[in-house]
């Protein structure tokens, strides 16, 4: 069954870029049916969905981190990543990659990964 | 833009209980609604998509209704594991979510 585990820096300074990776295991990722998803939980707070990408390079972004954020899926190396610039302190987090499944179960995401917490500071 | 007003944002409530979390959507556009278990270290779970199918391997105490722009996930008995916090999610947007708590 399909898993994702994301890696990445848990430590970035203001101003710099965040990045990081959600590997895939388990089921392909070039299925029309899927986006690819990062979405983010900042301390005592809710879930905030950030970006979603397809396998065909089409993106969805939230407009408020558009102008920061790139997603990028790598269907040779089962992967997709995210890339944030000009990050503060607003940026930390705990960060999930996930799978958006518009097929089975009317774009839910159905399958997690376990999160990698992201502290923004000097 | 789509958003989700989940209440409440904390419930007390006892082992065998009855509970019930709504949200409501701004606008009545389509009933694709899930709702996610997340406990503090775990990757939040899917229980509920498409307003009240239950996902496969979700215990049937767990349920989804809708009425209108209104959404609700009902616990039918509230069991040790269910304590935790959840989130109503339509499309990209999610709810602030409602933390369940020991009474």
């Amino acid at each position: 069954h399909l898993q994702l585990q994301e890696s990445g820096p848990g430590l970035v300074k203001p101003s710099e870029t965040l990045s990081l990776t959600c590997s895939v295991s388990g089921d392909s990722m070039n299925s029309p049916s899927y986006y690819w998803a990062w979405i983010r939980q900042p301390p005592g707070k809710g879930l905030e969905w950030m970006g979603s990408a397809y396998y065909s390079g089409h993106h969805l972004y939230d407009p408020a981190l558009k102008s920061r954020l790139t997603l990028s899926v790598n269907m040779s190396k089962t992967q997709f990543s995210l890339r944030l610039t000009s990050v503060t302190a607003a940026d930390t987090a705990v960060y999930y990659c996930a799978r958006e499944n518009w097929d089975d179960v009317e774009d839910a995401f159905d399958v997690w990964g376990q999160g990698t917490m992201v502290t923004v500071s000097s | 833009d789509i958003q989700m007003t989940q209440s409440p944002s904390t419930l007390s409530a006892s082992v065998g209980d009855r509970v019930t979390i709504t949200c409501r959507a701004g606008q009545n556009i389509t009933d694709w609604v899930a709702w996610y278990q997340h406990k503090p270290g775990q990757a939040p779970k899917l229980l509920i998509y498409k307003a009240s199918s239950l996902r496969s391997g979700v215990p049937s105490r767990f349920s989804g209704s809708v009425s209108g722009t209104e959404f609700t996930l009902t616990i039918s008995s509230l069991q040790p594991d269910d304590f935790a916090t959840y989130y109503c999610q339509q499309f990209k947007a999610f709810g602030l979510g409602t933390r369940v708590e020991v009474k």
